[in-house]
């Protein structure tokens, strides 16, 4: 059973142009929330998705934005990249149910993004 | 507004010791506390899960507990191994969402 999985592992831009970054979540589960972690710091949660909508939104800019499939899979939008962008961008899934609170959060290895 | 601090930001002890590693949380409205380990680079790897309604879990050479009341838990590992060397990061899942909010996390050094 595959886990998380996410792509690419690693990319670079330059200021200004955009990026997307892909998420397949863990096999039976629903939900997709990406967190962006600085360096040094820990991870900062950006938003989640649940049946193709936005459920949750953290402290981010209308830049980030988001997507997610019918097959659950989702995707990371940032428009008009910032140097402040860069960072490891962390996707996890979960299955939403009452159950849910108590099963941990399966997260991907990360996108690394560099913008310089 | 729910903040998680680890203290302390890095740690450095000889292999074999037995260590504590610390984190709060500001708001007790929380469904789990968890604790994560992550090696330089990579992603995230679920170490321990305790549910608010529970005290501590427990699996091989780590021990969680959790204190809602002070707003505490911490995150025992004995006989410390290098193979142990990580960041340690915690994560409080606050009520009425499902997001994961992190404390900065503990970077454990275990020197042979």
């Amino acid at each position: 059973d595959a886990g998380v999985t996410q792509s690419p592992t690693h990319l670079i831009k330059t200021r200004g142009q955009q990026v997307t970054l892909r998420c397949s979540p863990k096999s039976g589960h629903d939900t997709v929330s990406w967190y962006q972690q600085a360096l040094g710091q820990g991870p900062q949660f950006i938003f989640q998705y649940y049946e193709e909508e936005e459920r949750q939104r953290g402290n981010f800019p209308d830049r980030f934005s988001g997507h997610q499939f019918p097959n659950y899979s989702s995707e990371l939008n940032v428009n008009a990249l910032l140097l402040g962008d860069s960072a490891l961008y962390l996707c996890a899934s979960s299955l939403l149910s009452m159950t849910a609170y108590q099963e941990t959060q399966y997260f991907g290895p990360g996108t690394r993004l560099l913008v310089l | 507004k729910q903040e998680v601090t680890q203290i302390p930001a890095a740690l450095s002890v000889p292999e074999g010791e037995n260590l504590v590693l610390n984190c709060s949380f500001t708001d007790s409205a929380i469904y789990n506390l968890q604790w994560f380990r992550q090696d330089p680079g990579k992603g995230l790897t679920s170490l321990l899960l305790i549910q608010s309604s529970q005290r501590e879990q427990t699996s091989g050479r780590l021990n969680a507990s959790l204190d809602k009341s002070s707003g505490r838990s911490t995150l025992y590992i004995a006989a410390s191994q290098p193979g142990d060397s990580a960041t340690y990061l915690c994560a409080a899942l606050i009520q009425g969402a499902q997001k994961l909010v992190f404390g900065q996390g503990t970077r454990l050094t275990i020197n042979p």
